[in-house]
């Protein structure tokens, strides 16, 4: 089973416009959420993180909400660019280190 | 600076046939990690390497096997390939603690056919 589940798989949005990924855990005991960008034939690669004692965090058009009681934090990307079309994966874990979960991944097209 | 470097990009298997992995990395990481990347299913952990000299099972390891060969160098085997592996793999290494970043590789596609 899905220990982070991520929605939606596929994103159509066009330019300017605000893309939003969302994704749920049910592990308490995870203390550090990342989101990971991925462009077609690369590995994943650090977008932005978060930790529980904070909301939210902000790095340039890049925005992560984290709602804990709710268990839900998702990625909004403001004033979408083509550029940014590419596969995102919110992920998971414990310690910040080790075993880190991902979720299974949203394309996202943003379309000119 | 080359980062995680994997070998090889692509290969061809057939059912039954074995080969093996490779991935290096010179950012002098502790921990290194072999994920498989599927359609639907996102990025499965199959092996990591806390430090050199140790391994760990992740959440689909049956029919892998793994060698930390030194700090450097971190191997995945599939001794007898099934078409159920055909899939996109990618080595990752980090520090033990801190941020907990991951850094992959380009990712190595494996078709079993």
């Amino acid at each position: 089973q899905q220990q982070v589940k991520q929605s939606p798989q596929s994103l159509i949005v066009q330019k300017g416009g605000i893309s939003i990924i969302n994704c749920a855990y049910e592990n308490t005991a995870f203390d550090y959420f990342p989101w990971y960008q991925q462009f077609p034939g690369k590995g994943p690669a650090l977008l932005i993180a978060i930790r529980p004692d904070v909301s939210e965090k902000k790095e340039g058009r890049f925005t992560i909400s984290f709602n804990k009681s709710a268990k839900q934090f998702s990625l909004h990307i403001m004033d979408s660019q083509p550029g940014d079309s590419a596969t995102y994966f919110c992920a998971a874990s414990i310690g910040g280190y080790q075993k880190v979960t991902f979720g299974i991944g949203t394309k996202l097209q943003v379309i000119p | 600076n080359a980062g995680v470097t994997q070998t090889p990009k692509f290969q061809v298997l057939k059912t039954g046939q074995s080969m093996t992995l490779q991935c290096a990395q010179d950012m002098n990481h502790n921990s290194m990690y072999w994920y498989r990347q599927d359609p639907g299913m996102g990025l499965r952990l199959i092996y990591y390497s806390a430090s050199e000299g140790t391994t760990d099972k992740g959440e689909v390891p049956n029919g892998y096997n793994v060698s930390r060969l030194n700090k450097r160098e971190f191997s995945l085997r599939l001794e007898s390939a099934a078409p159920s592996q055909t899939s996109v793999y990618f080595c990752a290494s980090s520090e033990p603690t801190g941020p907990g970043e991951l850094f992959f590789g380009e990712g190595s596609r494996l078709t079993v056919l």
